[in-house]
């Protein structure tokens, strides 16, 4: 089955850069989606097709995807940014999958 | 607005059957790629089960055979039919829309399998 793994987390101080890494087999041959969860709530998607932004999702939010890796980077990070994070990509093998999730925390 | 509203959980047994709902309004369910996506108490994301738009669905491994996703177009609803209910089933339950990404979310519902 196919597998995505990201670091269990990442720490960053305000205003300054996050990247977060989502690896998996030739991930840069599949299209990658990015959320973003609060405790409590739901998921909210941050980035689809690589590197594109849904309505609504601040600019510091980018995003990229070559050979195995995938990274999500959030430029100019705020307190409101700290959460988890998941990466998620389509195989056919296994249809959907999640990438174990990354902790940011903003010191 | 799009909003999606799940209900149906609760504590079940283990080898219960339980239906999820997730009433739909702001967009038509069936003109839509639509998908449960799971999450057990303090861990990360799984995906379930998908129906296409065309009808086609499929399933993670973890439930074929043993869930089974279904909409209903006159009542613009989602449904997941969970049967032989089993402790690893226990999660947050969510609805969710989309194809190259999953737009919208609803707010979930719990899920409980214990004797």
């Amino acid at each position: 089955s196919y597998e995505l793994t990201q670091p269990p987390s990442v720490s960053v101080s305000p205003g300054q850069t996050a990247s977060i890494t989502c690896s998996g087999d030739k991930l840069g041959d599949k299209y990658t989606c990015w959320y973003q969860q609060k405790p409590g709530q739901s998921p909210v998607l941050v980035i689809y097709q690589d590197s594109k932004r849904p309505s609504g999702i601040p600019e510091r939010f980018s995003g990229s995807n070559s050979g195995n890796t995938a990274t999500l980077t959030i430029s100019g990070t705020q307190a409101m940014d700290e959460a988890d994070y998941y990466c998620q990509a389509w195989d056919t093998s296994t249809n959907y999958v999640f990438g174990t999730g990354t902790k940011v925390t903003v010191l | 607005e799009v909003q999606l509203v799940e209900s149906g959980g609760g504590l079940i047994q283990p080898g219960g059957s339980l239906r999820l709902s997730c009433a739909a309004s702001g967009f038509t369910v069936s003109s839509n790629y639509m998908s449960w996506v799971r999450q057990a108490p303090g861990k990360g994301l799984e995906w379930v089960s998908v129906i296409y738009s065309g009808g086609g669905t499929y399933d993670a491994d973890s439930v074929k055979g043993r869930f089974t996703i279904s909409r209903d177009n006159s009542k613009n609803t989602l449904y997941l039919q969970m049967n032989s209910l089993r402790a690893e089933d226990t999660a947050v339950y969510y609805c969710a829309r989309g194809s190259s990404g999953w737009y919208d979310w609803g707010q979930g519902t719990l899920v409980t399998v214990s004797s």
